[in-house]
């Protein structure tokens, strides 16, 4: 089974618009960790926002936030008031601390336009 | 204070070439982790090494690819003879240690491209 599942393969949205791209993840670790990375076109993967299994409230950095389900074993990253630069493909990540080791596993990505 | 620096950015091989990528972490980070990301997928972790360690190679090749991180000088991935399904883009990212980590940091990433 996959352990992070990216179902929206392309996003768009109008500047200054708000965005939802979707995360659900599958694990039996009690404790993880969730991260978002953006990847522009340049290729570079840029640490956006992390949420760890035991926080009580929501991430958030700036104008991203992630809404975070832990029943349902979601993690939604949130972008606010979009903007052209947020044109980029986008990848949720897990960290299961059992693991021992700092490996993240990764979704397959969403890409996102955001359009004037 | 500089990030995790990959070179070359791009890197292109011909078919049965030995290929030599390269990766200097962030300055007091002992720990380095290789990914490789195919066209249109997620990052696939590869190897984790410490100094003259590998602690966890359960994601590479067993065949061709292999990992140093020497105790002077840069981490190496290294893939002998090199085939077209070896383009990909690698990715090496670093951290402090593992205990309270809350995020790695990447490279630019090496393009590799097999003729």
């Amino acid at each position: 089974a996959q352990k992070i599942t990216q179902t929206q393969p392309g996003m768009f949205v109008q500047e200054k618009e708000a965005v939802t791209l979707d995360c659900t993840y599958d694990t039996s670790d009690p404790s993880y960790g969730l991260f978002w990375y953006k990847q522009p076109s340049s290729g570079e993967m840029i640490f956006l926002i992390y949420q760890g299994s035991y926080d009580q409230q929501n991430a958030t950095e700036g104008r991203y936030s992630l809404n975070f389900q832990k029943a349902r074993k979601s993690a939604n990253l949130v972008i606010s008031a979009s903007q052209l630069g947020d044109s980029a493909m986008y990848f949720c990540a897990m960290k299961e601390e059992n693991s021992g080791y700092s490996t993240l596993t990764f979704g397959k990505g969403t890409m996102l336009l955001v359009s004037p | 204070n500089a990030g995790v620096m990959q070179n070359p950015r791009h890197l292109v091989r011909r078919r049965g070439q030995e290929a030599r990528l390269r990766c200097s972490p962030m300055k007091g980070h002992s720990h380095v982790y290789w990914y490789r990301q195919l066209p249109e997928e997620g990052l696939k972790f590869m190897v984790y090494l410490q100094k003259e360690n590998i602690i966890d190679e359960s994601g590479m090749p067993k065949e061709r690819f292999s990992a140093e991180f020497p105790k002077e000088g840069p981490s190496i991935l290294r893939i002998q003879q090199v085939v077209r399904g070896d383009s990909a883009a690698y990715f090496c990212a670093s951290s402090p240690g593992t205990v309270g980590m809350r995020e790695l940091f990447f490279g630019s990433g090496t393009q590799l491209s097999v003729l």
